[in-house]
């Protein structure tokens, strides 16, 4: 089974307004990774945040980890028409090989 | 400098028809993956491979095989498609998840089955 799960599945805001986008999963993990896709393209990574991190800044995006609750969000501030992609999380467990991602979270920057 | 690079990106395959999709990477990673992609699942691993001669399975491995010969290629191979198998293929490399590096994406293959 999946290992990271996004919350909403899907969100639209107006073009401007801020984006969260929440990510849970089940086991411990050694760093959580974001993507994005854009329609059709492979992932871009966005950010990392190790398992003892809590916050991460890079532009206009903000991550966060709470390893208690296992879970992790991801802000995206003054969205813009570009931002629409889906956003994905993905684990790399301590002395795993894999990196298992979540079914992602489709993003519509409404103009 | 390419990065990942997937072959083909596009493919029509019969229901018992076989075919082998090619990633390679130029980054002289250790770590190759192969995900499918079906909507609202996100994606899955199928197979992985920790370096040259190595391969374990992921997620979802029945119905595929791979091979990793050599460390830049890593090779996707399906023996018998089913309409199942109809999905977006996507390959990526990192140099290690326990370093803490990103993994780095090929464009896919979309593959149909008949």
């Amino acid at each position: 089974s999946q290992q990271g799960e996004e919350d909403p599945q899907a969100l639209s805001i107006q073009e401007g307004e801020n984006a969260t986008m929440n990510c849970s999963y089940k086991t411990s993990i050694n760093n959580l990774q974001w993507y994005r896709q854009n329609s059709g393209r492979g992932l871009v990574h966005l950010n990392l945040i190790r398992s003892n991190e809590r916050e991460k800044h890079s532009g206009r995006l903000r991550v966060t980890l709470d390893t208690s609750k296992k879970s992790s969000s991801l802000l995206i501030t003054a969205s813009r028409a570009a931002d629409t992609a889906s956003y994905f999380c993905a684990t790399a467990q301590y002395r795993d090989d894999k990196i298992i991602f979540g079914k992602g979270t489709r993003l519509h920057i409404l103009p | 400098n390419a990065g990942v690079t997937q072959t083909p990106k596009f493919r029509v395959l019969k229901t018992g028809q076989s075919m082998t999709l090619l990633c390679a990477q130029d980054m002289n990673h250790e770590y190759m993956y192969w995900y499918r992609q079906d909507p609202g699942m996100g994606l899955r691993l199928i197979h992985y491979s920790v370096g040259e001669g190595t391969t374990a399975k992921g997620e979802v491995p029945d119905g595929y095989n791979v091979s990793r010969l050599k460390k830049q290629n890593f090779l996707l191979g399906l023996e018998s498609a089913a309409p199942s198998q109809t999905s977006v293929y996507f390959c990526a490399s990192s140099y290690s998840p326990g370093e803490e590096t990103e993994a780095f994406f090929g464009q896919g293959t979309r593959l149909t089955v008949v």
